[in-house]
């Protein structure tokens, strides 16, 4: 595998499910990134981690909640969505915290019932 | 981070350069330009980027005004593949990354 990785691609789940985003980066960057892309709007930046610590929570609400338990991985844990969260949920990677070369992942499609 | 304006829609035919304009006169001395464009229904994709000089890669050429006011993305020989919606983003080189609408670039045959 090269680049960022993210599973599953598509996601479909009910307000009461529990569900996670798993992303993985194999370019031995140190900052990671959760963005959501809704529907006709610019991405939106959600969370920031370098070298494993949050550095950033973009106003975001607490049932998306991130994890990184290592440079290479990171996870949004999912639980009592509403519809209005589905959305394409990219993660990106960089070799420091800032845009300067964001990788991206392919995304994941989440629909919320 | 400063703000910028680009047109929503260009189109371009195949095989010519693609000029993408951005404003961004409100940009500060220390502020980078970074382009990005994203494919439909895939993750962003970084092109280039520059602080004053302009700059050239494998896929494209930044020129930036003298007063940094504004700046163009070209893409010398525009193909079908090129079609997405492209990114100006100026930045300090912190993490608080603003996308906003992009120019949805239509390269045609």
């Amino acid at each position: 595998e090269t680049g960022v990785t993210q599973t599953p691609r598509h996601l479909v789940m009910g307000m009461t499910n529990k569900k996670s985003l798993k992303c993985e980066q194999h370019l031995g960057h140190n900052a990671m990134y959760w963005y959501k892309q809704s529907a006709k709007k610019p991405l939106e930046l959600m969370f920031v981690y370098s070298l494993e610590e949050r550095v950033e929570n973009n106003s975001v609400p607490s049932r998306f909640s991130p994890e990184c338990p290592n440079s290479s991985h990171l996870f949004l844990h999912l639980h009592t969505l509403q519809p209005e969260d589905s959305a394409l949920y990219l993660c990106a990677s960089s070799q420091a915290t800032g845009i300067y070369e964001q990788y991206f992942g392919p995304g994941t499609r989440l629909t919320v019932t | 981070d400063a703000k910028t304006t680009q047109p929503p829609s260009m189109d371009c035919a195949e095989g010519r350069a693609a000029n993408l304009p951005c404003n961004h006169s409100t940009i500060s001395g220390n502020e980078y330009v970074y382009w990005y464009r994203q494919i439909h229904s895939q993750g962003p994709q970084y092109i280039i980027h520059g602080l004053k000089n302009n700059e050239t890669n494998e896929m494209a050429s930044l020129i930036i005004t003298e007063d940094r006011k504004s700046s163009t993305l070209i893409l010398p020989h525009a193909t079908l593949r090129d079609t997405a919606v492209y990114y100006c983003i100026v930045n300090t080189g912190g993490f608080k990354t603003i996308f906003g609408a992009g120019t949805r670039l239509f390269v045609k045959a």
